[in-house]
């Protein structure tokens, strides 16, 4: 039962466009959503988060939206960079047992074309 | 600060033999939990240590066991390895009981099961 659903497994952008990268979510008890980045022979990397009782958070070219009732979120990189190219993965937190896991999203690709 | 390290970088076992994986987590950090990332796939939860006891586990057979020891560093141990086992495994650390959102990867470490 995937709980975190990244559906693209790829993307191409050119450079300087918008990367639109999209998850969905199934467990409404979530109350966190991260955004992490990974390089090749690298952890994740965390890039940005968002609370389930906000609907945006903004950090400098990356935006990330929280539409709850749609169960979905999405990360905006504006303008995208060659630099951006990596895989991201969407990841949930579930804080249904009193304590805390991350369930993660199977990553989307992204490759920003100069 | 270091970060979270992790060692071995990489490691081939085979069948049936025992493995163990060691994370230190970054400076300030007393939670670790460990992941189970496959080829194509998000990180998979396997379990947390927090004051030296599992509070969370996931989908993941007895055969992982762990431990965290008073300077919150951890072990992952498995035994009877499997084909299946051979994956990207990593350690993330959080500060807190409850812990912010944002967990800090480790670079992690291959297994490879022949």
């Amino acid at each position: 039962d995937q709980q975190v659903k990244q559906n693209s497994p790829s993307l191409s952008v050119q450079e300087g466009r918008i990367s639109i990268l999209n998850c969905d979510y199934t467990n409404s008890m979530f109350d966190y959503f991260l955004w992490y980045k990974k390089y090749p022979a690298e952890g994740p990397t965390f890039l940005i988060s968002i609370s389930s009782i906000k609907d945006k958070n903004e950090d400098g070219r990356f935006t990330v939206f929280l539409n709850k009732s749609a169960k979905h979120l999405s990360l905006h990189i504006v303008p995208s960079q060659p630099g951006d190219s990596a895989v991201y993965f969407c990841a949930a937190r579930d804080v249904t047992s009193g304590t805390y896991k991350y369930i993660f999203g199977t990553g989307t690709r992204l490759k920003v074309l100069a | 600060d270091a970060g979270v390290t992790q060692s071995p970088t990489h490691l081939i076992k085979t069948r049936g033999q025992q493995v163990t994986l060691r994370c230190s987590p970054k400076s300030g950090h007393d939670t670790v939990s460990w992941y189970q990332q496959a080829l194509g796939q998000g990180p998979q939860f396997i379990f947390q240590y927090y004051e030296e006891e599992e509070r969370q586990r996931g989908n993941f057979p007895d055969r992982f066991s762990g431990h965290q020891f008073p300077n919150y560093s951890s072990e992952l141990n498995v035994n009877a390895l499997l084909l299946g086992d051979s994956a990207l495994y990593l350690c993330a650390s959080s500060p807190g009981r409850r812990g912010k959102e944002t967990q800090y990867f480790g670079p992690g470490t291959r297994l490879l099961v022949l």
